[in-house]
């Protein structure tokens, strides 16, 4: 079936570097995917739609400078965390949709801690 | 807009009991419907989902869910549980267009020995 993977699974990176993770339809081209975050014992929330090929959508409250987003190709998606700090610690989660019927598959996610 | 209600933070269930974990949602336009599990530190996986057709719908692990559209709900069930069921549940809608999710807060089962 079809897979969603990302890397890396785990990141530790300091204080204000930057961390980018990625998320790859494994076998589909996915023309939409989208990035979730879930702080600790919290839900999941939507921070933002990447589309192929044009900017991408950010939810409110989400700061698109500090959380960019590159859909290079039908197959990858990047989130890049700039100038980490503590608080940025969450777990990171995409989505991509394609395949048969246009199905929506999570990825593994992200852990990513800013020391 | 779409929001997304699981009553229950934490529901503690003996092994061999059913459980029943609850869903209500809000919603002007067509959704769909889903449930996950995560168990600890591991990504969402897909326990069933809800996109039209008979309101009862059987999932994996023996789960099944029912869709109600009068009471906007999508109840998550299973008749005996066993202590690998530990985890948390998250309930999801999306609408018809967007497939933008909206997540409940989530309920964590925990079964008891």
């Amino acid at each position: 079936g079809a897979v969603v993977s990302q890397h890396p699974s785990r990141v530790i990176c300091k204080s204000g570097t930057s961390v980018k993770i990625e998320c790859r339809s494994l076998d589909f081209q996915a023309t939409t995917m989208f990035w979730y975050r879930q702080f600790p014992k919290q839900s999941l929330m939507l921070m933002a739609t990447s589309n192929e090929g044009s900017k991408a959508t950010y939810e409110q409250g989400v700061e698109k400078d500090k959380f960019l987003i590159n859909h290079a190709s039908l197959t990858l998606s990047t989130l890049t965390v700039t100038s980490a700090h503590p608080e940025d610690s969450s777990f990171y989660i995409c989505s991509a949709r394609g395949g048969a019927g246009n199905t929506i598959y999570f990825g593994e996610g992200s852990w990513l801690t800013v020391v | 807009a779409q929001s997304v209600t699981q009553l229950d933070s934490q529901v503690p269930v003996f092994e061999e009991a059913p459980v029943e974990l609850r869903c209500n949602y809000s919603s002007s336009v067509s959704v769909y419907l889903f449930w996950y599990v995560q168990y600890p530190n591991q990504g969402l996986q897909l326990l069933l989902k809800y996109l039209s057709g008979s309101t009862l719908v059987k999932g994996i692990n023996g789960f099944e869910a029912e869709f109600n559209k009068s009471q906007t709900s999508f109840h998550l069930r299973k008749p005996s549980v066993h202590i690998s069921d530990t985890a948390e549940y998250f309930c999801a809608v999306s609408d018809q267009g967007t497939y933008k999710y909206i997540f409940g807060t989530g309920t964590r089962l925990k079964v008891l020995a």
